[in-house]
Formats: C-alpha cells, structure tokens, sequence
C-alpha cells in the first residue's frame, strides 16, 4: 500500500527487554514523526526528524527512548529496559512539508506495545 | 500541563442529528487548529482544520467554528451519519519553533445511532 507502515502490529514483550519499532513513511515524505497513544488518551508527541536528523525529540519521556532515521526514510523507535508504564499504541506519521502546521500528517496504524 | 482540553468525552447522536464536540486551549502562540479522525485499530486521520484568521470553515458536511478571543474551538457535524461513529481530536500547533508537534486534546468518541 501506499500508506505509512508501522511493524510489528502488536509487540508483548516482559518488563526490562528491549523493543524495537519500525515505521515506513509514505515514500517521498521528509518530515517524520512519532506520537505514543495511551489508552483514552490523545496522541502525545515523541520525536520529530526531517530528513535523517532529530529535527525535535522534546518529547522523548527519558533517555531509555531513542529513535534513528539513518537513511531519512525508515525510522526505528528504540526503547530499552521497558517498564510497564511503556505500554501504549505507538504511533508514526509522515508529511510532506516540514511543518505539521501547514501540512497534513498521514498516521501509521500504529504498535502496540505492552509490557508485562 | 494539558494544553488543549475536550469534551464531552464521548458523545450518542441519533441518525440525523448534529454532533458538536468542543475545545479550549491556553497557549495564545497557537496557530493552526486540525480536528482528526480515528477508527478502532486505525491511526488517526486529518478531517478539516482552520486557522486563527477566519471564524468558521465549512467542508461538506463538517464544520469548525473558531472563537480567538475565548480561545475555544468546536467541531459541528451535520446529518450524522452512523458511519461518523468513531473518536475524534481536536489539536493545536503553533507555526514558530515548535511547527512540528501537535497537541492533542484527550478525544471524543462519537456513537451515531439509527
């Protein structure tokens, strides 16, 4: 398809394991984003890249979340030493301009994480 | 700090009828109000958005109406269909530094029925 797409679907994984998420934008997208979706909750931004630098990563929760974008298309969301409190649909959106102010993101379906 | 608050948190119209969720921000510096739509398992998607400079956007059968000086925002849908069932956000961005977060309101499941 030609949408942005987010692997694994689901990912249940225990209390301290180190997770790996991946997100394919829509091909042509520069900017990138990441949004971590708790249940009930709006989404809440995470990082930001245009390109294959961390253009905003103010809302990474702490050093234990880290995200890469090496080649400005494919980004993997890192996080290690999981805690419970990680447990959240984690969602990647791309866009074609540099601003999700003046464009539209194109969201994933999302991963959802949970740790046991 | 919640930056943009919604309500009602969730919200039954019959067939027909005109749903209105509603939304309140504090930070002035906003400049760019998106309301998005999520299905169950499916990321969300952008419906209609509107900026500062005009108080209402009409499309189809979605309307924002913008009030500045309040610093409220609200979604209208007319001749709810039950196809509209789904959850919906309010957010907000700003255009300076911060251009690329979104802030989203906590969301209103909307359950349209027949």
């Amino acid at each position: 398809g030609a949408g942005v797409s987010q692997t694994p679907s689901n990912k249940v994984t225990e209390k301290g394991k180190y997770v790996e998420l991946r997100c394919d934008p829509i091909s042509g997208h520069t900017a990138l984003y990441w949004y971590r979706q708790s249940l009930g909750q709006g989404p809440e931004f995470l990082i930001y890249f245009q390109g294959t630098g961390a253009a905003d990563d103010s809302g990474l929760p702490n050093d234990r979340f880290f995200a890469v974008r090496p080649e400005g298309s494919v980004s993997t969301l890192k996080i290690q030493r999981t805690e419970r409190g990680d447990s959240a649909v984690y969602l990647c959106a791309s866009s074609l301009t540099r601003s999700a102010n003046t464009g539209e993101l194109f969201f994933g379906e999302g991963s959802r994480l949970t740790v046991l | 700090q919640q930056q943009v608050k919604q309500s009602p948190q969730s919200l039954i119209v019959q067939k027909g009828g005109i749903s209105i969720i509603n939304c309140a921000y504090e930070n002035t510096a906003f400049d760019y109000f998106p309301w998005y739509q999520q299905f169950p398992g499916k990321g969300p998607a952008l419906l209609i958005a509107i900026r500062p400079d005009v108080s209402e956007k009409k499309e189809g059968r979605f309307t924002i109406s913008f009030n500045k000086s309040a610093k409220q925002f609200s979604l209208h849908i007319m001749d709810s269909q039950p196809g509209d069932s789904a959850t919906y956000f309010c957010a907000a961005s700003t255009s300076g530094g911060t251009a690329s977060k979104l802030t989203f309101g906590t969301g209103t499941r909307l359950q349209v029925t027949l």
